[in-house]
């Protein structure tokens, strides 16, 4: 158990709809990242938040949107769902995300997924 | 454009034996990398990571190899046990600015281990 929890752990919804995922951090970690993991991809970036503010983007398309509220949970908002939307979507956390100019400590925890289908 | 590459998309090992999972990046930015292992219906689970300042970390069973100048690591697992079986991920981070330090992942890399 990482301690990052995510919900919900499955999520079924048709095309055009807007759905909500959660995630809990682990206990005293400030920085979020949120990936999803199609079929033939791997583990692709989407977003990173640290301590409520947004720190990076990766491939995180117009229609998705996130934030991280000030108990530090997380939700990936996904709207307007499309066939292609299905996948895995997982959250990690880490502490320190890098520390005195390397990347150290940046040893990120990720949570068990949402899998999200799209009909 | 791939930044980070797992050629193998499985391996196959004998219990005992080593096995050993190769990773080759092209962004000379990173400075850190991390190895991570996948069973299904599961979140990715941190095993073991290096520095750019190192070319070797150890953690029991687990080696990472770190060869700068080629670009390529490489984790070793001696022995190989069937539990080890699962899906392995190399990801490398860089410090982009700020504390901005997303992960870039490979593709991975099935390893079964027969008993």
């Amino acid at each position: 158990d990482s301690g990052v929890t995510q919900t919900p752990k499955h999520l079924i919804t048709a095309t055009g709809q807007r759905v909500t995922l959660r995630c809990s951090p682990r206990s005293g970690d400030l920085s979020v990242y949120w990936y999803q993991q199609s079929l033939d991809q791997g583990l692709q970036f989407l977003i990173q938040y640290y301590n409520g503010e947004e720190r990076a983007k990766g491939n995180i398309l117009e229609r998705f949107s996130a934030q991280q509220f000030p108990d530090l949970h997380s939700e990936l908002n996904l709207s307007s769902l499309e066939l292609g939307d299905s996948a895995l979507y997982f959250c990690a956390s880490s502490l320190y995300p890098g520390l005195a100019g390397v990347s150290s400590y940046n040893e990120q925890f990720f949570g068990p997924g949402t899998r999200l289908t799209v009909l | 454009d791939q930044q980070v590459k797992q050629n193998s998309p499985s391996l196959s090992v004998q219990e005992g034996r080593i096995s050993i999972l190769n990773c080759d990046y092209t962004n000379s930015m990173f400075d850190y990398f991390l190895w991570y292992k996948k069973y299904p219906a599961e979140g990715p689970t941190f095993l073991i990571s290096i520095s750019s300042i190192k070319d070797k970390n150890e953690d029991g069973r687990f080696t990472v190899f770190l060869n700068k100048s080629a670009k390529h690591l490489s984790l070793h697992i001696v022995p190989s046990q069937p539990g080890d079986s699962a899906v392995y991920f190399c990801a490398a981070s860089a410090d982009s600015g700020g504390s901005n330090y997303k992960l870039t992942f490979g593709k991975g890399t099935l390893l079964t281990v027969n008993p």
